[in-house]
C-alpha cells in the first residue's frame, strides 16, 4: 500500500553535530512534501517544505534532500542543538490531502 | 504561538457522550483542517474546510461531523464517544488559499490541541 514512513523511531546526537533524519514514501503521485516539528505538549511546527519538481531545498541550519528515484526524503539539521530535540514528521500531499509519517523522536544530548 | 486557538485545551468525558472541540483559524486563513494524533496512529488528517465548505475527507468516522461557521471558526463533533476516541485533537489552518480551497504551499500552522479522555 501507500505509505509515509520513517526509518528510526529514535536519533541520539551530541549537541553541535549534524542530525540526518530519513523518511521513505511509496506515492509517486505526491507533489509536495513538509517537514514538522512537535515539541512535547505542542502542535507540530513547520519546518520546511519541498515541492516534487526539486531536489533540495535549504532553509534556516535545516535543508531538505527529495529523491524522486528511490522515495526518499531526508531534514538535514546543522550544529543540532538542545532546543531542536523533538518529534519530527514528515508529510506528503496528494490531491490536497496530507498523509504524516509516524515521527522520529531527536534527542540532543548537552 | 502560531496564531490558531483551540478550545477546551483538556476534556474528560465518559462513553456514549458528546462533546465539541473548537477552532479559531489565524487571521486571514480560510482553510481549517482536523487531526486526530494518537499513540498508535499518529497524526491522522479528518477533514478540512474551506470557507465554510467541506473541501477534502481523510479518515473521519461517521460519529465525527464538522463545521466551519461565518466567520471561519471552526467546530469539530465527536459523539457516541468510545474509549479509542482518546487523544489529541489539533486544529490548523493554511495560508491563504489559491482559489482552488488549497493553499498552493500547504504551510499549515496548527493550534496548541485538544486533549481528549474518554472514561
Amino acid at each position: 500500500g501507500e505509505s509515509v514512513g520513517l526509518h528510526l523511531p529514535t536519533l541520539s546526537v551530541q549537541e553541535g553535530d549534524n542530525s540526518i533524519i530519513n523518511c521513505a514514501y511509496s506515492n509517486s503521485a505526491s507533489d509536495y512534501f513538509i517537514w514538522y516539528k512537535q515539541e512535547s505538549g505542542k502542535g507540530p511546527q513547520f519546518i520546511i517544505d519541498i515541492r516534487s519538481n526539486m531536489d533540495k531545498r535549504q532553509g534556516q541550519r535545516v535543508t531538505v534532500l527529495l529523491n524522486k528515484t528511490v522515495k526518499h526524503l531526508s531534514l538535514q539539521i546543522a550544529a543540532t542543538q538542545p532546543g531542536d530535540s523533538a518529534v519530527y514528521f514528515c508529510a506528503e500531499r496528494r490531491s490536497y490531502i496530507p498523509t504524516f509519517g509516524r515521527g522520529t523522536s531527536l534527542i540532543v544530548h548537552p | 504561538d502560531s496564531g490558531v486557538t483551540q478550545t477546551p485545551k483538556h476534556l474528560i468525558t465518559a462513553t456514549g457522550q458528546r462533546v465539541t472541540l473548537r477552532c479559531s483559524p489565524r487571521s486571514g486563513d480560510l482553510s481549517v483542517y482536523w487531526y486526530q494524533q494518537s499513540l498508535d496512529q499518529g497524526l491522522q488528517f479528518l477533514i478540512q474546510y474551506y470557507n465554510g465548505e467541506e473541501r477534502a475527507k481523510g479518515n473521519i468516522l461517521e460519529r465525527f461531523s464538522a463545521q466551519q461557521f461565518p466567520d471561519l471558526h471552526s467546530e469539530l463533533n465527536l459523539s457516541s464517544l468510545e474509549l479509542g476516541d482518546s487523544a489529541l485533537y489539533f486544529c490548523a489552518s493554511s495560508d491563504p488559499p489559491d482559489g482552488r480551497g488549497a493553499s498552493s504551499t500547504d504551510t499549515q500552522y496548527f493550534g496548541p490541541g485538544t486533549r481528549l479522555t474518554v472514561l
